[in-house]
């Protein structure tokens, strides 16, 4: 089945513990993708990748580290969580013709 | 820079048909994308534009127009099931850039 994966799906954690949130895809898409989604915000893009060593920053990138060493994984790294990053994640993957596929999101919470 | 605007909440009634507007205003245009989120879930692909012009796709249609930085997502034959939130999402360039509004949040009445 064709899908992304995303883990945890759940995450408490407290502030400057560092912690990764995993994402794998199965699809050999080249585009790979972080969001995060708040209440009256809407889902904003923190980081995407148009290939393997490729990353790019999204619109709110501050406070986070992506990676792409293999095509099919896109781990998200926050080094120092704050309260502030608390929010809903997701990873998504993308060919080029097409839009992105999300995985089922980690309710992340820092306290 | 870029702007997406969608109306915030709407309504309809089950079995109606309802249009949700969006515009935008961005630099580098490739694509623009229709997502539906219910509640706590992920969201998941409705439509795509890049040319002028109508899509459907069974119940669910989409419409682009370039010039005039305007699409509309059409839903026919409303189920309770349709209410969830829906998302306009525009493609910038070539690359992974996928920027989305704010969402509409779509309540189907009986």
């Amino acid at each position: 089945e064709a899908q992304v994966t995303q883990n945890p799906r759940y995450l408490i954690t407290v502030t400057g513990k560092k912690l990764t949130v995993t994402c794998s895809q199965n699809m050999n898409h080249e585009y790979m993708s972080w969001y995060r989604q708040d209440p009256g915000l809407g889902l904003r893009q923190i980081y995407y990748s148009m290939n393997v060593e490729v990353t790019d920053k999204g619109d709110v990138p501050e406070g986070y580290k992506v990676s792409r060493k293999e095509k099919r994984n896109f781990p998200l790294i926050l080094e120092s969580p704050s309260p502030n990053q608390t929010s809903l994640y997701f990873c998504a993957s993308s060919s080029r013709e097409y839009g992105y596929t999300f995985g089922s999101g980690t309710r992340l919470t820092v306290v | 820079g870029q702007n997406i605007d969608q109306p915030t909440e709407m309504t309809a009634t089950e079995g109606a048909i309802v249009q949700i507007n969006c515009t935008y205003q961005t630099s580098g245009f490739n694509g623009l994308f229709w997502y539906q989120q219910h509640a706590g879930e992920a969201p998941t692909f409705l439509s795509y534009n890049v040319l002028d012009g109508l899509e459907e796709k069974g119940r669910f249609s989409s419409f682009l127009s370039r010039s005039k930085g305007y699409s509309y997502l059409l839903l026919k034959e409303l189920q309770m099931k349709d209410s969830a939130s829906y998302l306009c999402a525009v493609r910038r360039n070539q690359g992974g850039k996928l920027i989305f509004g704010q969402g509409t949040e779509l309540s189907v009445k009986p």
